[in-house]
């Protein structure tokens, strides 16, 4: 079993719907969360993480983590065009210590 | 904000060669450095992680010595692959967090590898 799964994308939506990205992990002794964004032949940019469980909020991005149930989300309201890219959840023990990545998920937002 | 510089970003080279990549912290002190390698439509997967001035640590299933890495300061991690195989081809990706300012971890650029 991976220590991260991820939804497999791609994933398709029009400008300005909300988009939900989510992981599910096994490793209960995970405590950071974080969500990077990946264009194409580029490395990974934090959007933004979280400690524990609870929801984090920044402009048009929601993180929430539920460690009872060991699923994470991501939430992009009004989505742009320039939001496509691929989103990595990635989950460590220690704080931005070494990570443990779920496989992306690739976004489109059709203008 | 902090940055990771990775060098090469691209890299073709004949099979039974060596390659070196760079990783470099620009404007913070890195005592750990992380690499990763990530194939197409697959995860990022985490292969050693660096100690300035001590051995790598690295993780189940990487080769030691195939897989070399030096951390002699604490700005410079490098990745050696010995002997490449095309199997070795992929996109590999440093990390380095800034713990002096805890933000968070900066990604180098990646490097992409090709073997022929």
């Amino acid at each position: 079993q991976k220590e991260v799964e991820q939804d497999p994308g791609p994933l398709s939506v029009p400008e300005g719907a909300i988009v939900s990205l989510n992981c599910t992990y096994s490793n209960s002794a995970f405590q950071y969360f974080m969500w990077y964004r990946q264009y194409s032949r580029k490395g990974p940019e934090l959007l933004m993480y979280t400690y524990s469980s609870g929801n984090k909020e920044d402009g048009r991005f929601t993180a929430q983590v539920d460690k009872s149930s060991k699923y994470i989300s991501l939430f992009i309201r009004d989505s742009q065009p320039s939001d496509s890219a691929t989103y990595l959840c990635a989950m460590s023990e220690k704080y931005f210590n070494k990570f443990y990545f779920g496989s992306g998920t690739k976004l489109n937002v059709k203008p | 904000g902090a940055v990771v510089s990775q060098h090469p970003s691209r890299v073709i080279c004949k099979s039974g060669t060596s390659v070196k990549i760079e990783c470099r912290s620009l404007d913070f002190q890195a005592t750990t450095m992380f690499w990763y390698r990530q194939f197409p439509k697959q995860s990022l997967m985490l292969m050693a992680t660096s100690n300035e001035g001590s051995k790598a640590t690295y993780e189940q299933g990487v080769e030691k010595d195939k897989f070399l890495i030096n951390h002699a300061s604490l700005t410079l991690s490098t990745l050696t692959v010995t002997s490449a195989h095309p199997e070795d081809s992929s996109f590999y990706i440093c990390s380095a967090p800034d713990r002096v300012e805890q933000t968070e971890a900066f990604f180098g650029q990646g490097t992409r590898l090709t073997v022929v």
